[in-house]
């Protein structure tokens, strides 16, 4: 399944898919971009990130894509677990600012 | 290492009434952060101070919201006078040098 980010805020994936999750990010100036996994009742925890030297970053089952030219990010997560239930946030920031800007999240559900 | 801790939890005011959110930063972290999220958004960047100064606080509405980081203690954010649009979850993170974020769990400010 895909997520289109703003216009579908909702995914849902069957257990054991991959799941893609994109965020079209706002500031051409941003150069440092950083997923979010949000459970409910939870502050947002750290997934992976990624800087604008670079189009592709990979951890443990998780993969961020960074399209500049778009202005595009994605986050690819394999095999996915029902711990994968979250709310998926990207953020954006530029080297010297302080401050994230956040999209406005990607529900994921993991049917089992 | 504890992370960052913020209490309460849950906070329950009547409009008019004062609200205190309190935050202790992970140990050795000097940036603190504030970030408002309403349900189903993203977060909302509020505040950033550093141990004794605002540093940038161009998140903040300008009238009844302050947050002070002394030099012992937790960082406090204030909402004097909270109205209803007040309600949110707020998010505390704190950074060791302005990378690298730890969000706490929140506070989940209801105005009744």
């Amino acid at each position: 399944g895909e997520s289109v980010g703003l216009h579908l805020p909702t995914l849902s994936v069957q257990e054991g898919d991959n799941s893609i999750i994109n965020c079209a990010y706002s500031n051409s100036a941003s150069d440092y971009f950083i997923w979010y996994k949000q459970e409910s009742g939870k502050g947002p925890q750290f997934i992976i990130d990624i800087r604008s030297n670079m189009d592709k970053r990979q951890g443990q089952r998780v993969t961020v894509l960074l399209n500049k030219t778009v202005k595009h990010l994605s986050l690819q997560i394999a095999a996915t677990q029902p711990g994968d239930s979250a709310v998926y946030f990207c953020a954006e920031t530029y080297f010297g600012n302080e401050k994230l800007t956040f999209g406005t999240g990607t529900r994921l559900t993991i049917i089992p | 290492n504890a992370g960052v801790m913020q209490n309460p939890r849950h906070l329950v005011r009547r409009r008019g009434q004062e609200a205190r959110l309190r935050c202790s930063p992970m140990k050795g972290h000097s940036h603190v952060y504030w970030y408002r999220q309403l349900p189903e958004e993203g977060l909302k960047f509020m505040v950033y101070l550093q141990k004794e100064n605002i540093i940038d606080e161009s998140g903040m509405p300008k009238e009844r919201f302050s947050a002070e980081f002394p030099k012992e203690g937790p960082s406090i954010l204030r909402i004097q006078q909270v109205v209803r649009g007040d309600s949110a979850a707020y998010f505390c993170a704190s950074s060791l040098s302005g990378n690298g974020y730890t969000f706490g769990s929140g506070t989940r400010l209801t105005v009744v």
